[in-house]
């Protein structure tokens, strides 16, 4: 159980191009879902929180123009990066939470971004 | 904000040995501590967690202890395997207004287990 899913798991596009990552739970209804960023060697760092129907909410510093949020449903979130540049390639992780009580939150594979 | 500190950031032993992973948190109000797990190219897999109301938690070759005066807690991995090998990352979390709570990371622990 609590399995998270994310599409694709990796992806190539040139810089000012948009990429859409998808952030699926499969097995449970995710009332937030969270989205990460990991650069090679260094620990996680949240971006944004989502909830379910509800504007995302951002890290300082983190652009919520660029990196577009949208948690349409209780098992999808997804992630746009707009007008991509090279320094957004990195490792984008989705978690989600079962419901508002749950402490625990279950991560998805990765989606390794790479924009040239 | 929450900062998380975890030491070390490398730690090697033989297989069969035991491996103890150790973070501090600054935030008082903190009170969820999992434990994660990540392999190269993966997401992170939660391995263990303890509540603040909890002062330790065992499962299997794995338990973690919390001492909440000292704001501090400890992986402890006992009969270290090679699958063992892998990056650790602690985290302390809290509620957020709207519903789920906030991880804040430590800077991880690469655990290699040698033969």
């Amino acid at each position: 159980g609590a399995v998270v899913s994310q599409h694709p798991s990796w992806v190539i596009c040139k810089s000012g191009t948009s990429v859409k990552i998808e952030c699926r739970s499969l097995d449970f209804q995710a009332t937030t879902m969270f989205w990460y960023r990991q650069f090679p060697k260094q620990s996680l760092m949240l971006m944004a929180t989502s909830n379910e129907g509800s504007k995302a909410t951002y890290e300082q510093g983190v652009e919520k123009d660029k990196f577009l949020i949208n948690h349409a449903s209780l098992t999808l979130s997804t992630l746009t990066v707009t007008s991509a540049h090279p320094e957004d390639s990195s490792f984008y992780i989705c978690s989600a939470s079962g419901t508002r009580a749950s402490y625990e939150q279950y991560f998805g594979p990765g989606t390794r971004l790479t924009v040239t | 904000g929450e900062n998380v500190e975890q030491h070390p950031s490398t730690l090697s032993v033989q297989e069969g040995d035991s491996a103890v992973i150790k973070c501090t948190y600054s935030d008082s109000a903190s009170n969820y501590f999992p434990w994660y797990k990540q392999e190269l190219g993966k997401g992170p897999q939660l391995i263990i967690d303890i509540r603040s109301n909890v002062g330790e938690k065992k499962d299997q070759r794995i338990a973690v202890t919390l001492n909440k005066t000292a704001k501090h807690f400890s992986l402890h991995i006992t009969e270290t395997q090679p699958e063992d090998s892998a990056v650790y990352f602690c985290a302390a979390s809290k509620w957020l207004t709207g519903g789920g709570n906030k991880l804040t990371f430590g800077t991880g622990t690469q655990l290699k287990v040698e033969l």
